[in-house]
């Protein structure tokens, strides 16, 4: 059963740093690409990053370019998301989500989500 | 960015009807396109991909169409369990969401 689990939501103060992880299994995890997707309350889903299957390719949406970095370790089959500089406006639910194989096939699993709130 | 619109914004349904979503890009993105469901305080569940392949697990009431810039998500028989929140996605250039179309109880 594919499982995702995110975990390192909390409270920061803007400006601040936070990395969130994603423990990734019952699936070969270096054979997919992987991206975080996040909500803000109320509102709807935005894509925030995305990373090949060897993490040598990344992508970030233009919001968070700069600021946030994905990677992976392939060994500990987990997904990161370094976020620094942050701002009110990153809080929000933050979601990884495995890719499926092929080109624009959509994300065909989604993690429960963690909270990031960045306030003072 | 391709900018997409869904319509409508939000929906009154009664179970047994036959529900229409519809989802536009700003720019061509062939079949690229992606349809979610999301029901309240859950993560989004995947329906259907490149505009028309049901998921696996997905209940065939459910359908996609569409290709270039206009697509078309389908319930033919709403059901209790459907009422939730649909997004689109493309998928052509760096992914990008729709606003979401919520659907009610009528």
């Amino acid at each position: 059963e594919v499982q995702l689990l995110e975990s390192g939501g909390g409270l920061v103060q803007p400006g601040g740093s936070l990395r969130v992880s994603c423990a990734a299994s019952g699936f070969s995890f270096n054979t997919f690409p992987m991206n975080w997707v996040r909500q803000a309350p109320g509102k709807g889903l935005e894509w925030v990053s995305g990373i090949s299957t060897s993490g040598g390719s990344t992508n970030h949406a233009d919001s968070v370019k700069g600021r946030f970095t994905i990677s992976r370790d392939n060994s500990k089959n987990t997904l990161y998301l370094q976020m620094n500089s942050l701002r009110v406006e990153d809080t929000a639910v933050y979601y990884c989500a495995k890719g499926r194989l092929g080109i624009g096939t959509g994300f065909d699993y989604w993690g429960q989500g963690t909270l990031v709130t960045v306030s003072s | 960015d391709i900018q997409m619109t869904q319509s409508p914004s939000s929906l009154s349904a009664s179970v047994g009807d036959r529900v229409t979503i519809t989802c536009r890009t700003s720019h061509d993105i062939s079949n690229y396109l992606s349809w979610y469901q999301q029901k309240p305080g859950k993560a989004p569940k995947l329906l259907i991909y490149v505009a028309s392949t049901l998921q696996s697990g997905v209940p065939s009431r459910f359908s996609g169409s569409g290709s270039g810039t206009d697509f078309t998500l389908t319930i033919s028989s709403l059901q209790p369990e459907d009422f939730a929140t649909y997004y689109c996605q493309q998928s052509y250039t760096t992914p990008t969401f729709g606003p979401g179309t919520k659907v009610d109880i009528k």
